[in-house]
């Protein structure tokens, strides 16, 4: 079992639906992920949070707001989502947010499917 | 290696072989490389990382080498099980920062 814990484990939503994934770690890890993986592709960034703060927003549309409530809790928030946005949500989390030298642990995502 | 289009690139090997998977890495800044092993409906899963200041590591039944010349990583898993089919990944993080990207990851099967 994965120390990082996602829910829900399967969302379908329609297009005009807002929901909200979660991810929660209780390691004491201070940065956090989002990454977004597609059918027998890599995972690829999204976001990062360090020490509760936005680091790095790759470019991600607007329709994906990620809120970080504390340190160990990590949102994502979904609005007017488009098909091409169905995907399986990964969360993680790391210890070393500054340095960049330790791994990430990964939960085991939410499988989300737009309507 | 690289998956080109929907295909990722499959090692077949008989149980009880070695695997040698290779990856190649882009950014010659990376200086912090990792390996996941990701099973069908979970996560990435954690086996074995490097540094850039070392060409070789090992843990329990894998190897991981680093060859920064050429920017080529490799992973070798000893007496291969069936267990240890799955999809593997390297992944690369640049000098001071927490931007793990991934390479596009091969599918490893064990046959019986």
């Amino acid at each position: 079992d994965t120390e990082v814990t996602q829910t829900p484990k399967h969302l379908v939503m329609g297009m005009t639906n807002k929901k909200s994934l979660k991810c929660e770690q209780h390691m004491g890890h201070r940065a956090m992920y989002w990454y977004k993986q597609k059918a027998k592709k890599p995972p690829e960034l999204m976001f990062v949070y360090s020490y509760e703060k936005l680091s790095i927003n790759e470019s991600v549309p607007s329709r994906f707001s990620p809120e970080c409530p504390n340190s160990s809790l990590l949102n994502l928030h979904l609005h007017a989502l488009q098909p091409e946005d169905s995907a399986l949500y990964l969360c993680a989390s790391s210890q070393d947010s500054a340095g960049g030298n330790s791994p990430l642990h990964f939960g085991n995502g939410t499988r989300l499917t737009v309507t | 290696g690289e998956s080109v289009g929907l295909h990722l690139p499959t090692l077949s090997v008989q149980e009880g072989d070695n695997s040698i998977i290779n990856c190649a890495y882009s950014n010659s800044a990376s200086d912090y490389f990792i390996w996941y092993k990701q099973e069908s409906g979970k996560g990435p899963q954690f086996i074995i990382d490097i540094r850039s200041n070392m060409d070789k590591r090992q843990g329990q039944r894998v190897t991981v080498l680093l060859n920064k010349t050429v920017k080529h990583l490799s992973l070798q898993i000893a007496a291969t099980q069936p267990g240890d089919s799955a999809v593997y990944f390297c992944a690369e993080n640049p000098t001071a920062g927490n931007k793990l990207t991934f390479g596009g990851g091969t599918r490893v099967l064990v046959k019986p």
